[in-house]
C-alpha cells in the first residue's frame, strides 16, 4: 500500500511570501499523486494532480507542484501567499485501484 | 448539478445508538467511498464500492456497514455508536476522471 508524510502539521508564513509545503511517497511510485485544500467546515477540494504527464504540474489559486521520483516527493508551492490561501491541504497518492492515501494533513496559517 | 450530497450535517448520539449516514451523488460515478477525518490523523478510508453491488472494506471499517444498491446512493450504517466514532465523515465519489468529488461532511458526536 502507499503512504504518504507530510513534513510540518504547521506552516506560517506572512502575506506575499512564498509557500512550500513538503509531501513525501513511499517509494513505490504511485501512478497518480493528488493535492487537496480544505477550507474550515468544508470539504475537499481537489488543487491538482499529476497523472506523468509532466513532472511540473500546475494548478489552481496559482498553486504548483514538482513531482520528483529521484526524492520520492511531491511538494507544494505558491511563489506569494495571499490570505485567502489559510487552510488545511492533504498530499493524496492513488494507486492502481482508485484507493487513495491521504497524509495527515499541514494548515497553512498566512500572517497579514 | 448537485455532486456529492451528504445528510446530515450535524448528529448527536447517544452510545449505543444506531443511525445512517446518507450519500448521494449525481454525476454517475462508480466509485463512492467513505473516509473519517479525525485531528492531526488525516482521512481514513472506512468502506469503499467499485460499483452497485459491489463494497469492500478500508483501513478502519470495524463498528460500521455499507451498502450499494443504486449506482446515486452509498450509505454508512453505525450499528452502535460509541465515543471513539466521534469524528467528521466524509462522502467522496470518483469517476473516469482523476481526483475525488467530497461531499460536505457530517459532523458526529457520540456521548
Amino acid at each position: 500500500a502507499q503512504s504518504v508524510t507530510q513534513l510540518g502539521s504547521h506552516v506560517s508564513v506572512s502575506e506575499g511570501a512564498l509557500v512550500l509545503l513538503r509531501c513525501n511517497y513511499s517509494s513505490s511510485v504511485p501512478p497518480y499523486l493528488f493535492w487537496y485544500v480544505q477550507y474550515p467546515n468544508q470539504g475537499l477540494q481537489l488543487l491538482l494532480k499529476y497523472t506523468s504527464a509532466a513532472t511540473l504540474v500546475k494548478g489552481i489559486n496559482g498553486f504548483e507542484a514538482e513531482f520528483k521520483k529521484s526524492e520520492t516527493s511531491f511538494h507544494l508551492t505558491k511563489p506569494s501567499a495571499h490570505m485567502s490561501d489559510a487552510a488545511e491541504y492533504f498530499c493524496a497518492p492513488e494507486d492502481n485501484f482508485n484507493k487513495f492515501y491521504f497524509g495527515s494533513g499541514t494548515k497553512l496559517n498566512v500572517k497579514p | 448539478n448537485a455532486g456529492v450530497t451528504q445528510t446530515p450535517k450535524f448528529q448527536v448520539l447517544k452510545t449505543g445508538q444506531s443511525m445512517t449516514l446518507q450519500c448521494a451523488q449525481d454525476m454517475n460515478h462508480e466509485y463512492m467511498s467513505w473516509y473519517r477525518q479525525d485531528p492531526g490523523m488525516g482521512l481514513r478510508l472506512i468502506h469503499y464500492s467499485v460499483g452497485a453491488g459491489i463494497t469492500d472494506q478500508g483501513e478502519v471499517p470495524n463498528g460500521y456497514n455499507v451498502s450499494r444498491s443504486t449506482t446515486e446512493d452509498f450509505p454508512l450504517r453505525l450499528l452502535s455508536a460509541a465515543p471513539s466514532q466521534t469524528s467528521v465523515y466524509f462522502c467522496a465519489s470518483k469517476g473516469d476522471n482523476y481526483g475525488y468529488t467530497f461531499g460536505s461532511g457530517t459532523r458526529l458526536t457520540v456521548v
